[in-house]
């Protein structure tokens, strides 16, 4: 079973609609991430946030909207977006380190934008 | 240009050989290295990491890095038809949290 829960699972949504993307770990990890994943491609980072604060933004476009509400919860706030953007949402966490790259990720948030 | 480069596949291997993936990697001064497994339609699982030269095993898995040739790679012994996924090579340049992956390796194990 992951530590790394993400909700919803399965997300469709039209090009005005607002919605958002959860995730939760309770795994004391201070260092929580977002990345998109394309079929057939692999993992892109799109946020990092480092002790609540946003450290990474990879010139993400305005419409995906990060937000690390504390320790254990990370959301990504989704609003006016395009189909180009269905994917699949990962959500991931690790500890604080300059050497880290073992992360934990989520099941995912699979996302259609009719 | 920071690159971590795998061949696509798919590697096709019967059940109970060594499967071997590559990775090179561009930057001389990546740190640490991973190997993590992607089933279709799931989430990346983290398999393994080495952080200096040489072998580190772990059950059935041996991770191989050369810092020099900037080369890592994975050995899987005695395969199996479990095996089969999408294996990503993931490198640290240890500057804040970056982790770039590779563009993954299929690896089909045959009965």
């Amino acid at each position: 079973d992951t530590e790394v829960t993400q909700t919803p699972k399965h997300l469709v949504m039209g090009m005005t609609n607002k919605k958002s993307l959860k995730c939760e770990q309770h795994m004391g990890h201070r260092a929580m991430y977002w990345y998109k994943q394309k079929a057939k491609k692999p993992p892109e980072l799109m946020f990092v946030y480092s002790y609540e604060k946003l450290s990474i933004n990879e010139s993400v476009p305005s419409r995906f909207s990060p937000e690390c509400p504390n320790s254990s919860l990370l959301n990504l706030h989704l609003h006016a977006l395009q189909p180009e953007d269905s994917a699949l949402y990962l959500c991931a966490s690790s500890q604080v380190s300059s050497a880290t790259g073992e992360l934990f990720f989520g099941e995912g948030s699979r996302l259609t934008v009719l | 240009q920071k690159e971590v480069e795998q061949n696509s596949g798919p590697l096709s291997v019967p059940e109970g050989a060594i499967a071997s993936l590559n990775c090179t990697y561009s930057d001389r001064v990546s740190q640490s290295f991973f190997w993590y497994r992607q089933y279709s339609g799931k989430s990346p699982e983290l398999i393994m990491s080495i952080y200096s030269n040489g072998d580190k095993e772990d059950g059935r898995f041996t991770a191989q890095l050369n810092k020099a040739s900037q080369y890592v790679s994975l050995l899987i012994r005695d395969s199996q038809p479990s095996d089969s996924a999408t294996y990503l090579c993931a490198v640290n340049n240890n500057a804040g949290n970056m982790l770039t992956f590779g563009g993954g390796t299929r690896l089909m194990v045959k009965p």
